[in-house]
């Protein structure tokens, strides 16, 4: 099984903050690798498929890179409604697409 | 507008059966991938298996093989999730979502989500 894992777990960040969090697969998955958002008490919401297309409607203050087993998101200036957990996912092990454990952004 | 919209939270006993459901609309629900997601309290998200309505083709994230049944009624564009004896770290909220695929490529995501089905399992 892939796994995934994501660092920082949690980080602490202001508003304008250019803020990175990092996902790295057990072994090469190509692009395929979704990023996912959630806020308390709510469903994840995709921001990101295919490691850095954005998807319809996401801010462009959101991108993501990376190919193989390591991968970034990038929020270019963290808004206060950013403040959330973010959760990569590996789409390449059909039919079993692992999620990392999530990164938890909060207000500094 | 392109919805799953989820059956209400349940409260059950140790033993008991559930099932809870996910139905599709706004879009052709037989053409697109289910998925379903538990989330424990406090915890991450955990892909549990997905099912194509069009067929009921059916695959199990192997942590939940043969501890729940994921099924699909197609008439009704609703899929389902199932336990025949629920335990108590069975509670969590359950997440069904729609997986599409990339109009280039392979890559499948998880575009549409419900809002979810809180599950209590207590004695």
């Amino acid at each position: 099984d892939i796994q995934m894992t994501q660092s920082p777990s949690s980080l602490s960040a202001s508003v304008g903050d250019r803020v990175t969090i990092t996902c790295r697969a057990s072994q090469s998955i190509s692009s395929y690798l979704n990023w996912y958002q959630q806020k308390p008490g709510k469903a994840p919401k995709l921001l990101i498929y295919a490691a850095s297309s954005l998807q319809s409607g996401v801010p462009s203050r959101f991108s993501g890179s990376g190919s193989g087993t390591d991968f970034t998101l990038t929020i270019s200036s963290l808004q206060p409604e950013d403040f959330a957990t973010y959760y990569c996912q590996q789409s390449y092990s059909t039919p079993i697409f692992t999620f990392g454990p999530g990164t938890k952004v909060d207000i500094k | 507008e392109v919805q799953l919209v989820q059956s209400g939270a349940e409260v059950k006993k140790p033993g008991e059966s559930l099932k809870i459901s996910c139905k599709g609309s706004g879009y052709s629900f037989t053409s697109y991938w289910i998925g379903w997601v538990r989330q424990m309290p406090g915890k991450g998200l955990e892909w549990m298996g997905i099912i194509y309505p069009g067929d009921s083709d059916t695959r199990y994230s192997p942590s939940f093989q043969g501890q729940v049944t994921i099924s699909a009624d197609k008439s009704i564009s609703t899929a389902y999730l199932q336990w025949s004896s629920l335990k108590a770290s069975d509670t969590a909220m359950y997440y069904c979502a729609r997986l599409i695929k990339s109009l280039w490529g392979y890559y499948y995501y998880m575009d549409v989500w419900g809002k979810g089905t809180t599950v209590t399992v207590s004695s």
